[in-house]
């Protein structure tokens, strides 16, 4: 069973348009990361965010935290083929390890 | 430099082989960690270290054995390598006492076995 759910599992979208990949889970998390995965490379962070309800933005990329910190999503504005990548959110596990979601494999086409 | 390094990048071996996979980090993190990464992307958690003390250690067959000499290394050992062994593996690392800056990943060993 997997802890975090994202989705859609796979997303592809012409360069321009704007997207948005969501992380579920009915467990509360002490805190979520978000990681963009590219071929042949290991994960690389983009952002924790901590607080419910929180709101994080890294250039076209809007990360939230759900209230109940139990979600969260990732919006990306005007996407450019450099965005392609596998999106994987990852919750702290009460053992003290990251847990992974399965991933958003994101292709944006010029 | 590299943060985490791993090696080798590529690992191709027959089934019942014993083999290693090398990892390093330069970050002075506390922690390390292996993932397995299958076919459909998935990473799941294998085992970590704190201060060379086995603190997760998952459902993983014991062929599978990670050793520590120090704090900048975590290998993995893998015994009687089967066909289901077929993964990229991962290494991370970690400041255990503030996860708020996540994890670093090395570039991962690809694993095969035939």
């Amino acid at each position: 069973t997997q802890l975090l759910e994202q989705s859609p599992q796979f997303l592809s979208i012409q360069e321009g348009e704007n997207l948005t990949v969501y992380c579920n889970s009915s467990s509360v998390f002490s805190s979520l990361q978000w990681y963009r995965q590219e071929p042949g490379e290991g994960p690389v962070l983009l952002v924790t965010v901590v607080t419910g309800g929180e709101v994080k933005k890294l250039k076209r990329l809007t990360f939230q935290f759900g209230d109940a910190r139990k979600d969260s999503s990732l919006h990306i504005t005007a996407a450019q083929p450099g965005d392609t990548g596998l999106y994987l959110c990852a919750g702290a596990h009460p053992n003290n390890d990251m847990r992974f979601g399965a991933g958003t494999r994101l292709t944006v086409k010029p | 430099d590299t943060a985490v390094s791993q090696t080798p990048k590529y690992l191709v071996t027959q089934m019942g082989n014993d083999k290693s996979i090398k990892c390093e980090q330069n970050l002075g993190h506390d922690t390390m960690y292996w993932y397995k990464q299958d076919s459909k992307k998935f990473l799941k958690i294998m085992f970590s270290y704190n201060n060379k003390e086995l603190i997760i250690n998952e459902t993983v067959p014991n062929r599978f054995s990670p050793k520590s000499p120090d704090k900048a290394h975590l290998n993995l050992h893998i015994n009687s390598l089967e066909l289901g062994d077929s993964a990229v593996y991962f290494c991370a690392s970690s400041q255990d006492s503030d996860r708020y800056y996540g994890y670093t990943f090395g570039s991962g060993t690809r694993l095969t076995v035939v």
